[in-house]
């Protein structure tokens, strides 16, 4: 079975600071990776996911993400936050012999002050 | 560009009422998820379909069944609604049975049971 933590429940930030939103998993099989965002009144969007090779992702707006094998984390990054980018955001794994199941975290829900 | 919509933004039921809630897509997927999602619980998966007819359990299935007649429609059917189903309903879809997928959202239900 495969779990997801996210280590922060809350994360406030002030505009134009770097963000650090922290996930990590436990997983007996391989897994891809995945990083969502929830606006609010809205569904989840994909920001980027990890299936192989480099461990560095790119997303979109401006997001990033590292795949640590060895400590089994996903921390998603951005250098430069903006109010826009206040949101729920979810870490979610995916094992690969599990036909597309979706396994999330609590969420993390980051607001940007000004 | 992918479209998951759900019938209704926000609904109000009764206790012991029978539910429906419905999840059309559009973009010709094969799978097809009913999630609830509580704050501080992250999303957990109720039941999920990977063709048309078949279904299967998520993690919470109690409470709740599904019907697939048609490959774009995923209906969520609460048997008998009571308070602690009082939750945001999100369903989702992806292409092919694989876990590399990601999954498209649609904007959510927020369903109250009085």
């Amino acid at each position: 079975a495969q779990s997801v933590t996210q280590l922060d429940s809350q994360v406030p930030v002030f505009e134009e600071a770097p963000v650090e939103l922290r996930c990590n998993y436990s997983s007996s099989v391989s897994v891809y990776l995945f990083w969502y965002v929830q606006y609010p009144n809205q569904g989840l969007q994909l920001l980027l996911k990890y299936l192989s090779g480099s461990t560095l992702v790119k997303g979109i707006n401006g997001f990033e993400a590292e795949f640590n094998k060895s400590q089994t984390s996903f921390h998603l990054r951005k250098p430069s936050v903006h109010i826009s980018d206040t949101a729920e955001y979810f870490c979610a794994v995916s094992a690969k012999n599990q036909g597309g199941k979706l396994i999330f975290g609590q969420g993390t829900e980051l607001s940007v002050k000004p | 560009d992918v479209k998951v919509t759900q019938s209704s933004r926000y609904l109000v039921k009764r206790t012991g009422e029978k539910v429906f809630l419905e999840c059309v897509q559009d973009m010709d997927h094969e799978n097809m998820f009913w999630y609830r999602q509580d704050p501080g619980l992250g999303l957990r998966l109720i039941y999920f379909s990977y063709d048309v007819k078949m279904k299967e359990k998520g993690d919470i299935p109690e409470g709740y069944s599904v019907s697939r007649e048609k490959k774009e429609r995923f209906s969520l059917i609460l048997e008998s609604a009571s308070t602690n189903q009082t939750s945001m309903y999100l369903c989702a879809s992806s292409s092919e049975f694989v876990s590399n997928q990601p999954q498209h959202f649609g904007d959510g239900t927020r369903l109250s049971i009085l």
